[in-house]
């Protein structure tokens, strides 16, 4: 029941450099998504994939690069770190789309801290 | 655009005392409406969702919410709070013809025993 895993749990890095964060789902699940979680600002959506093959931008993608590498897995790059980019990152997949079924499961998340 | 407000940051409620949670939405059309709870540590998980038909919908863990158009609300209820209800509660909308959500900022629950 592994559900959405994310890859690595926390991170420490120093400006510029780079780091991709894994993201895999074993729940056969069309789109995949990345939100970035900061106090007082709730949720936002980085950038999401409706179904393999395909990304969009979605609210805060700018310092972001993405790849749907397959169906399971949806990693999240960032080029050249920025302290701005420090935050919780969530995974999350949806099995035909949020306003189709309504669901989204996330994974646990992942600490990012920039110095 | 669309947006989501919830007004109280944080709310204390004692236990076995009745909760509700606000959320107000601004949307020009039929919205897509949930509540999520995120507990420490964890990712979020849903509560109950609204697409449609019966304004009043239950969700896990005893809660509801109700969909007011009239006052673009999506109040969240729950008649007797418990105290593994603290967490933080996320209401969100979604659009019809996207395919991602909207999240308010956050309302963080405490119970006191």
């Amino acid at each position: 029941n592994a559900g959405v895993t994310q890859t690595p749990k926390f991170q420490v890095l120093k400006t510029g450099q780079s780091m991709t964060l894994q993201c895999a789902q074993d729940m056969n699940h069309n789109s995949m998504y990345w939100y970035r979680q900061d106090p007082g600002m709730g949720l936002r959506l980085i950038y999401y994939s409706a179904s393999e093959g395909t990304t969009d931008k979605g609210e805060v993608p700018n310092g972001y690069n993405v790849s749907r590498l397959n169906k399971r897995e949806f990693s999240l790059r960032l080029e050249s770190a920025a302290p701005s980019q420090t935050s919780v990152y969530f995974c999350a997949s949806s099995p035909l789309g949020v306003t189709s079924t309504g669901e989204l499961f996330f994974g646990e998340g992942s600490r990012l801290t920039v110095l | 655009a669309q947006s989501v407000t919830q007004p109280d940051i944080h709310i204390t409620v004692s236990e076995g005392a009745s909760l509700e949670l606000r959320c107000n939405y601004s949307y020009g059309a039929t919205p897509y409406l949930f509540w999520y709870v995120q507990s420490p540590g964890q990712g979020l998980q849903l509560l109950l969702k609204y697409f449609s038909g019966d304004t009043l919908v239950q969700g896990i863990k005893g809660f509801e919410a109700e969909f007011k158009r009239s006052q673009s609300s999506f109040n969240l209820r729950k008649p007797s709070v418990h105290w593994s209800d603290a967490a933080e509660y996320f209401c969100a909308l979604g659009s019809g013809g996207g395919n991602k959500l909207t999240f308010g900022t956050g309302t963080q629950l405490k119970v006191e025993l």
